[in-house]
């Protein structure tokens, strides 16, 4: 079975500092990973997505996420944190046939970002 | 092109009652997945239908069930209803059913509250 760890329930940083965000998974298979964020009230946005392809993925509002297969990391960096970027953030696993369908998620991280 | 559109936003039932929730698919997405999100917690795959029919349920019990129409939209009803059953249910719709690299793209949701 699959399972994902988000270590760190809540994040703080100062504006203008390098955000950080980790995520570790389990999995039988070679998985695709995804990094989604939700603003409150709203539904999950996609950030950026691993698919076997380049290990160091980009994605929107300039978050990056490098995949480190020996271990189980996906950590999600963003070299300077703005305002807007506070929100809660997810990271996600799912077998490779099931492409974006059928994940299953960590426990999420809240990421706060002090002016 | 209109998004992932789910109805009503907010709900309160009563323990022992049934809810349908309704999820109005992105145009030409005909796979349609739904997740509970408990609060402070990640979204946990409940189901996924494609072409009308059931091909993946995560660990719900049979009390949730769901249905797919012929346009796609879908349906998630809750029997019995529980004080745990209260989350916010997301709808998620992608284009494929299992084809890799299919990103889904998740509703606004609906906010459940069972008293």
């Amino acid at each position: 079975a699959q399972s994902v760890t988000q270590l760190g329930s809540h994040v703080s940083v100062s504006e203008g500092a390098l955000v950080l965000l980790r995520c570790n998974y389990s999995s039988s298979v070679p998985p695709y990973l995804f990094w989604y964020v939700q603003y409150p009230n709203q539904g999950l946005q996609l950030l950026l997505k691993y698919t076997s392809a380049a290990t160091l993925v980009k994605g929107i509002n300039g978050f990056e996420a490098e995949f480190k297969k020996s271990e189980t990391s996906f950590h999600l960096t963003k070299p300077s944190a703005h305002m807007s970027d506070a929100a809660e953030y997810f990271c996600a696993v799912s077998d490779p046939p099931r492409g974006g369908n059928m994940l299953t998620f960590g426990g999420g991280t809240r990421l706060m970002v002090k002016p | 092109e209109t998004g992932v559109t789910q109805s009503p936003t907010h709900l309160i039932k009563t323990r022992g009652q049934q809810v349908t929730l309704r999820c109005s698919s992105q145009s030409g997405h005909n796979t349609v997945s739904w997740y509970q999100q408990a609060l402070g917690q990640g979204p946990q795959f409940i189901f996924q239908y494609y072409r009308e029919e059931e091909n993946g349920r995560g660990n719900f019990p049979p009390r949730f069930s769901g249905l797919q129409f012929p346009n796609y939209s879908s349906e998630l009803n809750v029997n019995a209803l529980e004080l745990d059953d209260s989350a916010l249910y997301l709808c998620a719709s992608s284009s494929a059913g299992s084809r890799v690299n299919t990103e889904a793209f998740f509703g606004q949701g609906t906010r459940l509250t069972v008293v």
